[in-house]
């Protein structure tokens, strides 16, 4: 089955505890991507990937790290999590540069720091 | 840079009635996307539909139908016959390079 998955679903945890969130797509997808929602303000774009060892930021990547050293995987790195990255984070994928090409989700990670 | 402006917070509905969920967007470059999806309380992100700037004719997905105005840059999303399943946040979205913008999300109520 063609998915998005991301790990782990839910996590509590406390100020400057670095953390990752593993993202894997079974998709060959050369395009990956992570997103923050927040009440209010829809889904932003935290950092973006074209390819294997390419990254590049979004709107919102102050606080946030990711690498991209397999197709497959795409984690999402807090070095030190403040209060306000709390959130739900999505991982996406898609296949080509078609502008209508499908965007796969994630199933979200919903992050809570003290 | 691209925006995407949905006015609408929230919305109520009457089971099988049509309702309109309203976005705008702007963006300077002449070829670009226009996405929408569905959040059910579950959080998962669906996609719902699909119109494509150079499109002739405008989107329609079942139930759901997309209102392309170009010259208003308003991308809105008809769906028709509500049903209860239908509550949820809906999010507008646009592509016009790599990067996809979503709008704030609409939230649906839809009443039995």
């Amino acid at each position: 089955e063609a998915q998005v998955t991301q790990n782990p679903r839910y996590l509590i945890t406390v100020t400057g505890k670095k953390l990752t969130v593993t993202c894997s797509q079974n998709m060959n997808h050369e395009y990956m991507s992570w997103y923050r929602q927040d009440p209010g303000l829809g889904l932003r774009q935290i950092y973006y990937s074209m390819n294997v060892e390419v990254t590049d930021k979004g709107d919102v990547p102050e606080g946030y790290k990711v690498s991209r050293k397999e197709k497959r995987n795409f984690p999402l790195i807090l070095e030190s999590p403040s209060p306000n990255q709390t959130s739900l984070y999505f991982c996406a994928s898609r296949g080509g540069v078609w502008l209508g090409e499908t965007q796969y989700f994630g199933p979200g990670t919903r992050l809570l720091v003290l | 840079a691209q925006k995407i402006t949905q006015t609408q917070p929230g919305m109520f509905v009457q089971e099988k009635e049509a309702v309109t969920l309203d976005c705008t967007y702007d963006t300077s470059d002449p070829s670009y996307g226009l996405f929408w999806y569905k959040q059910p309380s579950s959080g998962e992100m669906i996609f719902l539909i699909y119109q494509g700037s150079y499109d002739q004719q405008n989107a329609t997905e079942g139930r759901y139908s997309l209102n392309f105005q170009k010259a208003r840059k308003s991308a809105n999303l008809v769906i028709s016959a509500s049903q209860l399943g239908d509550s949820a946040m809906y999010f507008c979205a646009m592509r016009d390079g790599n990067d996809m913008r979503f709008g704030a999300g609409t939230r649906l109520t839809v009443k039995p």
